[in-house]
């Protein structure tokens, strides 16, 4: 089955540690995003990524990084500079992130919650 | 900012009546708009989407409006059924940045009632 996932689904740190939440798709898809959600928000965009080696900064990338060494593959690390970390973590792929094809939806893995103790 | 806003928090219907989730955004230059269903501690599901050069897209009990002067769509669910009850999320995206990125609005809770 061709899907996303993500792991783990619940995830608690320390304050000052920095913790790496794991995104995996088999969809053959070029591009992969990361969102986050809070309680009575929307999701907002954390870092984005169109093609393999490459990734662009969202609107709220600052206290995190990625890295796209493959294309089936997109790590988020929430680093100790994140201030305000606990939230629910999304990932999502689609076709292909620009040209025409920007009219495409994304689909989503089923999310990791993370808590800062 | 808040590009896309859905100014309903939440909204309850009873079951075999329509649903009517609104969103409203104001960057002219969105044009592919989509709607997302979410259900608790679940990621969004793909509903159903329109581009800017339609005014209407269909399917099965599901209809999406765009009024582009307006800068406002609508998701439409008729009949409602109890299994809709979820967060609904609508999202833009401007198609000629070439990022395909989506800007989401803040999510409206659907209650249908049996």
């Amino acid at each position: 089955d061709g899907g996303i996932t993500q792991s783990p689904k619940y995830l608690f740190r320390k304050e000052g540690q920095n913790v790496t939440l794991s995104c995996e798709q088999n969809l053959n898809h070029d591009a992969m995003y990361w969102y986050r959600q809070d309680p009575g928000q929307g999701l907002r965009l954390i870092y984005y990524s169109q093609i393999v080696n490459d990734f662009q900064k969202g609107d709220i990338a600052e206290g995190y990084s990625v890295s796209r060494e493959k294309k089936e593959s997109f790590p988020l690390t929430v680093t100790s500079a994140q201030k305000n970390p606990t939230a629910f973590y999304l990932c999502a792929s689609s076709i292909d992130g620009g040209g025409a094809s920007s009219y495409n939806e994304q689909f989503f893995g089923p999310g990791t919650r993370l808590t800062v103790l | 900012d808040q590009q896309v806003k859905q100014n309903s928090p939440s909204l309850s219907v009873q079951e075999g009546r329509i649903s009517i989730l609104n969103c409203d955004y104001t960057n002219s230059m969105f044009d592919y708009f989509l709607w997302y269903k979410k259900y608790p501690a679940e990621g969004p599901t793909f509903l159903i989407s329109i581009s800017s050069i339609k005014d209407k897209n269909e399917d099965g009990r599901f209809t999406v409006f765009l009024n582009k002067s307006a800068k406002h769509l609508s998701l439409h669910i008729v009949p409602s059924q109890p299994g809709d009850s979820a967060v609904y999320f609508c999202a833009a995206s401007e198609g000629s940045s070439n990022t395909g990125k989506l800007i989401f609005g803040q999510g409206t809770t659907l209650q249908v009632k049996p």
